[in-house]
């Protein structure tokens, strides 16, 4: 099985300075015949389903502010709130969909400082 | 506009059955893998089960190999997840998620197995 694994658990920033969360995988998701890293980040609100708001590693759903964005190739990612903002509180997991069992990181809480 | 909704979540008692089902609206559902994924109460995501577009591959996390079964009907759009010998540990809100990456999420629907 793939381990994903973030950090930090959680982390408190001031409003409008950057926040980034790191997340490894313990083998490549990166599908090198389409070249594409199997990789997303998901946002969860308290009380709501989680939210796409990264694919492929890098590119950014339809809708999805572009304060928010992610990085990365094979094993090592990292997503970026450029500018936090207040509704940008949650829980910000990773998740890869290279193979079965599809895996999720443990998540980062993300708070304002 | 893309909608899952969950139905089926309930108080069952440990050992006991339920089967769960998403309705799905807004897009072409027999185009699309879905998925099941789960969160136990104050704990992350996992991952349960997913499917094929037209039913021929499934996917399940060890943990629910042989108690779970996850199926579709693309005639009526629907997803299903028939839960078998239950467990305090499958506590928790199920979601379906259109696709591997589960670009879409319904809201949930919860069960609790305990006595």
């Amino acid at each position: 099985d793939i381990v994903m694994t973030q950090s930090p658990d959680s982390l408190a920033v001031s409003l409008g300075e950057r926040a980034t969360i790191n997340c490894k995988s313990s083998q490549s998701v990166l599908y090198r015949s389409n070249n594409k890293n199997y990789l997303g980040w998901y946002q969860q609100k308290p009380g709501q389903p989680p939210k796409l708001l990264i694919y492929w590693a890098s590119t950014r759903e339809s809708g999805v502010p572009d304060r928010f964005s992610g990085s990365g190739s094979g094993t090592d990612f990292t997503f970026t709130i450029s500018s936090l903002q207040a509704e940008d509180v949650a829980v910000y997991y990773c998740h890869q969909y290279y193979t079965t069992p599809l895996t999720f990181g443990g998540g980062t809480k993300v708070e304002i400082k | 506009e893309v909608q899952l909704v969950e139905s089926g979540g309930g108080l069952v008692q440990p050992g006991g059955s339920l089967r769960l089902s998403c309705a799905a609206s807004g897009f072409t559902f027999s185009s699309f893998w879905m998925t099941w994924v789960r969160q136990a109460p104050g704990k992350g995501l996992e991952w349960v089960a997913n499917i094929k577009e037209d039913g021929n591959e499934r996917y399940y996390v060890d943990s629910v190999k042989g108690r779970f079964t996850i199926s579709r009907d693309n005639a009526k759009n629907s997803l299903y997840l028939q839960m078998k010998s239950l467990r305090a540990e499958d506590t928790a809100v199920y979601y379906c998620g259109r696709g591997r990456d589960s670009d879409y999420w319904g809201q949930g629907t919860l069960v609790t197995v305990s006595s």
